[in-house]
């Protein structure tokens, strides 16, 4: 069984909707972190969080560590928010990755 | 905002040769790692470095690999003899501490094994 979990595995919408990514994981964790791939591989870093809530412009990531349970959430997205979201767990120094959510979003 | 980098952004290799993949790190940052990502597979782990040790290791970074930090700025990842099954995007990342800071990640290098 994968540590961390992901759904969906792609994600189609439309413009102007709101999304939702989820990530459970299964091991105890100090922080958890939400990257972002684009299709030539980089990746950025979204989030970082280890209680709560946290908010960035269209982008919203809660985390329920009782429940090991996070949530990516995307406000009236846009074709430019496509890309791969990935939930990255930190047990100890090292990050366990997801398998990734693949988000197209249509005009 | 200051940026992981890395070189090349590609680099193709024949099997067997020995490789040597290239970061700098932000300034201030102490801890520093490198991922690698299979193509259509999740990204993975490979080592955490810090006060010029390997901190942590996976299963995947056998004797074929090694890092180094050699003058302060670089990091580097040596696959000695490389395979096929080497050919990955190669992740650094740096942070400033082990838990409560993020990782920042540069661009990777697609590594290619003919």
């Amino acid at each position: 069984k994968n540590e961390v979990e992901q759904s969906p595995q792609n994600l189609t919408a439309q413009e102007g909707e709101f999304i939702t990514i989820n990530c459970s994981y299964s091991v105890g964790i100090s922080a958890l972190h939400w990257l972002q791939q684009h299709p030539g591989g980089g990746i950025v870093s979204l989030f970082m969080l280890s209680s709560g809530k946290k908010k960035h412009g269209r982008l919203i990531a809660t985390i329920n560590i009782q429940e090991k349970h996070s949530s990516l959430h995307i406000t009236a997205s846009h074709p430019r928010d496509s890309a791969v979201y990935i939930c990255a767990v930190l047990p100890t120094d090292k990050l366990i990755f997801g398998t990734g959510t693949r988000l197209q979003v249509f005009p | 905002e200051p940026e992981v980098t890395q070189t090349p952004s590609h680099q193709v290799t024949q099997m067997g040769q020995e490789v040597i993949l290239r970061c700098v790190p932000i300034s201030n940052h102490l801890y520093f790692y490198w991922y690698r990502q299979i193509l259509g597979q999740k990204v993975e782990f490979l080592v955490s470095f810090y006060n010029n040790e390997i901190s942590e290791k996976s299963e995947i970074f056998d004797d074929q690999f090694s890092v180094e930090r050699p003058d302060g700025s670089n990091f580097t990842l040596k696959i000695r003899s490389t395979k096929l099954e080497d050919s990955a995007m190669y992740f650094c990342a740096s942070s400033v501490d082990r838990a409560l800071m993020a990782q920042h990640f540069g661009d990777g290098t697609r590594l290619s094994i003919l």
